[in-house]
């Protein structure tokens, strides 16, 4: 069964500040995503990550895959208030599986 | 810009009894799916469907739930007799393609009482 796990699962940081949220998954797998959440609301699509070595950057976020690690990274550059919301990674085991399985969510604060 | 578009936003039912989620998908979308989150948790995979069928559903997914495509637009999810533990948001999803980003609607809050 395929697990994926997001550390940390909450993260107060000052504006300003770097940081990166880590995902890992279990098994072998075709594809990554990264979802925003805000409160209550739904979820908007980040990043696609196809392949090993996969890197995908938007304003103050980056994303990277390391498929032989079973890891991927957000990065948060300089952050600013707007980012806060609840981050999610989610995997896609086979190509063309179509189920999405969610990492548990990180949780990000930005403090002014 | 197309969007996935859910109703209602919030639901209120009583133990044992039907309720239908909707969900419009973007409109050139061929695959179709619905998750759901209880409150805090991460988001769970329900079911996926394509070519008026299901192509994959979780364990969550059992008797008490079923989805149709009942028109060109629409596509639904029923749960014949709720329980407390099926209270969650649920939330459709639909892609061009199998391969493509899957895109969320709002979702739809389910109190089940």
């Amino acid at each position: 069964e395929l697990k994926v796990e997001q550390n940390p699962l909450f993260l107060s940081m000052q504006e300003g500040k770097n940081y990166t949220i880590y995902c890992n998954y279990s098994t072998t797998s075709d594809r990554l995503y990264w979802y925003r959440q805000d409160p209550g609301k739904s979820l908007e699509s980040l990043f696609v990550l196809l392949s090993n070595g996969a890197v995908k950057q938007e304003g103050r976020l980056m994303a990277s895959l390391d498929t032989k690690a079973r890891l991927s990274t957000l990065h948060i550059t300089a952050a600013v208030h707007d980012l806060s919301a609840t981050y999610f990674c989610a995997v896609e085991k086979n190509f063309g599986n179509e189920k999405l399985t969610f990492g548990t969510g990180t949780r990000l604060t930005i403090i002014p | 810009e197309p969007e996935v578009t859910q109703t209602p936003s919030h639901q209120v039912t009583q133990m044992g009894q039907e309720v239908i989620l909707r969900c419009v998908p973007i409109s050139n979308h061929l695959y179709f799916y619905w998750y759901r989150q209880i409150l805090g948790q991460k988001v769970e995979f329900l079911v996926s469907f394509y070519n008026n069928e299901i192509s994959e559903k979780s364990e969550i997914f059992d008797d008490q739930f079923s989805v149709e495509r009942p028109d060109g637009s629409n596509f639904t999810l029923k749960i014949r007799s709720t329980k407390l533990e099926d209270s969650a948001m649920y939330f459709c999803a639909s892609s061009e393609v199998a391969t493509e980003t899957q895109y969320f609607g709002p979702g739809t809050r389910l109190l089940v009482l």
